[in-house]
């Protein structure tokens, strides 16, 4: 079946430590997106991706880091710099990254991540 | 930059009974809105959507919304409410110069009454 895989789904941190989150997708998508999401807040923009090898900085972009080496990769880091990292954070892919009557946003199943 | 305001964090109704979920949105021009559904510890999937035309949007699981340019408003309707509909709503703008870019409000959760 194609879609976009999430892993793990749920993510404990310690103080101090680095985690990866893992996104995958078999859509053949362009593009790529990390999304946080807190209670009450709806969802914010971390980091796309329209292209391999090219990452751009979303909304909340500060203690994350990504990289884009295949196109049907987009881990996202959550680094010690994130103080507040305890929040459920979905992956999303979209055909070309370009808004249009026949573009959506596919989303992944999601990881909670929370802070030991 | 546009934003988007869901003024109900939490709705009440019961089954077979007519839903009206409100969303306010402020852009400056011709704004793309969405609907997405989701059910707890999942991802978000699309309702329906609206990019120009016909201001009201039929969508899928019997859902639909009116585009009300006067009123910067996209509610989200549904004539009789399912059980299986209870989930947390969003409802989001896209601008044509920001990519994939959306702005989504904070969400709506639906409980549905038996």
């Amino acid at each position: 079946d194609g879609g976009i895989t999430q892993s793990p789904k749920y993510l404990f941190r310690k103080e101090g430590q680095n985690v990866t989150l893992s996104c995958e997708q078999n859509l053949n998508h362009d593009a790529m997106y990390w999304y946080r999401q807190d209670p009450g807040q709806g969802l914010r923009l971390i980091y796309y991706s329209q292209i391999v090898n090219d990452f751009q900085k979303g909304d909340i972009a500060e203690g994350y880091s990504v990289s884009r080496e295949k196109k049907e990769s987009f881990p996202l880091t959550v680094t010690s710099a994130q103080k507040n990292p305890t929040a459920f954070y979905l992956c999303a892919s979209s055909m070309t990254g370009t808004l249009s009557t026949n573009e959506k946003l596919f989303f992944g199943s999601g990881t909670q991540l929370s802070v030991l | 930059a546009q934003s988007v305001t869901q003024p109900d964090i939490h709705i009440t109704v019961s089954e077979g009974a007519s839903l009206e979920l409100r969303c306010n949105y402020s852009y400056g021009a011709t704004p793309y809105l969405f609907w997405y559904v989701q059910s707890p510890g999942q991802g978000l999937q699309l309702l329906l959507k609206y990019f120009s035309g016909d201001t009201l949007v039929q969508g899928i699981k019997g859902f639909e919304a009116e585009f009300k340019r006067s009123q910067s408003s996209f509610n989200l309707r549904k004539p009789s409410v399912h059980w299986s509909d209870a989930a947390e709503y969003f409802c989001a703008v896209g601008a044509s110069n920001a990519g994939n870019m959306l702005t989504f409000g904070g969400g709506t959760r639906l409980m549905v009454k038996p």
